[in-house]
């Protein structure tokens, strides 16, 4: 089955960093990817989403990296602020939206 | 305003009870989903819905009943069969074209806590 996977469950940043976010998928099937940013006890919310025809997308000081060749993908969030901490979760769509474990984004001070 | 609402926000229950917990959206999506979420676990697919009566198993449906009588509604029971009820249950709606995107839109989560 399709399975998608986060690197590390944890990231520590400081205030004003750049954070990066890893995130590998089994299956090359797929040709829509999204990132979903979620703060404790509260539902996920949508970050960027790229489509397997685009390399990268840029949002609002987040870039979204996708590299078929190795099926990974990477949410780059520019000048961390601690309102970005929360959990990351990166999905793949297969029949459905598949997601990954999670990242937790701890930013200090 | 547009959007997903679950209630209750907490839910409390003795095993062996079965228990519904109500999914709403006025966004006028045709497709509805829910999932589990457990402690550093990401989400796992329960059942989703993409028309009105009709629905599917997810990964994990066992324990689990869904109905999907109108477009806005997709509650989810939670029988005595499931045997680990206790988790951070998520509704989510999407459109099925993928336009412009296959974004799901989240509801806020029920807290079901089962002793």
């Amino acid at each position: 089955g399709e399975s998608v996977g986060l690197h590390l469950p944890t990231l520590s940043v400081q205030e004003g960093d750049n954070s990066i976010i890893n995130c590998a998928y089994s299956n090359s099937a797929s040709d829509y990817f999204i990132w979903y940013k979620q703060e404790s006890g509260k539902g996920p919310q949508f970050i960027i989403d790229i489509r397997s025809n685009m390399d990268k997308r840029q949002g609002q000081r987040v870039t979204v990296l996708l590299n078929k060749t190795v099926k990974h993908l990477s949410l780059q969030i520019a000048a961390t602020q601690p309102g970005d901490s929360a959990v990351y979760f990166c999905a793949a769509l297969y029949s459905t939206l598949t997601f990954g474990k999670g990242t937790m984004l701890l930013v200090s001070p | 305003d547009g959007g997903i609402t679950q209630s209750p926000k907490y839910l409390f229950r003795k095993e062996g009870q079965n228990v519904t917990l109500s999914c709403e959206q006025n966004l006028n999506h045709d497709a509805m989903y829910w999932y589990r979420q457990d402690p550093g676990q990401g989400l796992r697919l329960i059942y989703y819905s993409q028309i009105v009566n009709d629905f599917q198993k997810g990964d994990i449906a066992e324990g689990y009943s869904v109905s999907r009588e109108k477009k806005e509604s997709f509650p989810l029971t939670v029988t005595s069969a499931q045997k680990n009820p206790t988790a951070f249950y998520l509704c989510a709606s999407s459109t099925i074209a993928g336009e412009p995107s296959y974004e799901q839109y989240f509801g806020p989560g029920t807290r079901l806590t089962v002793t």
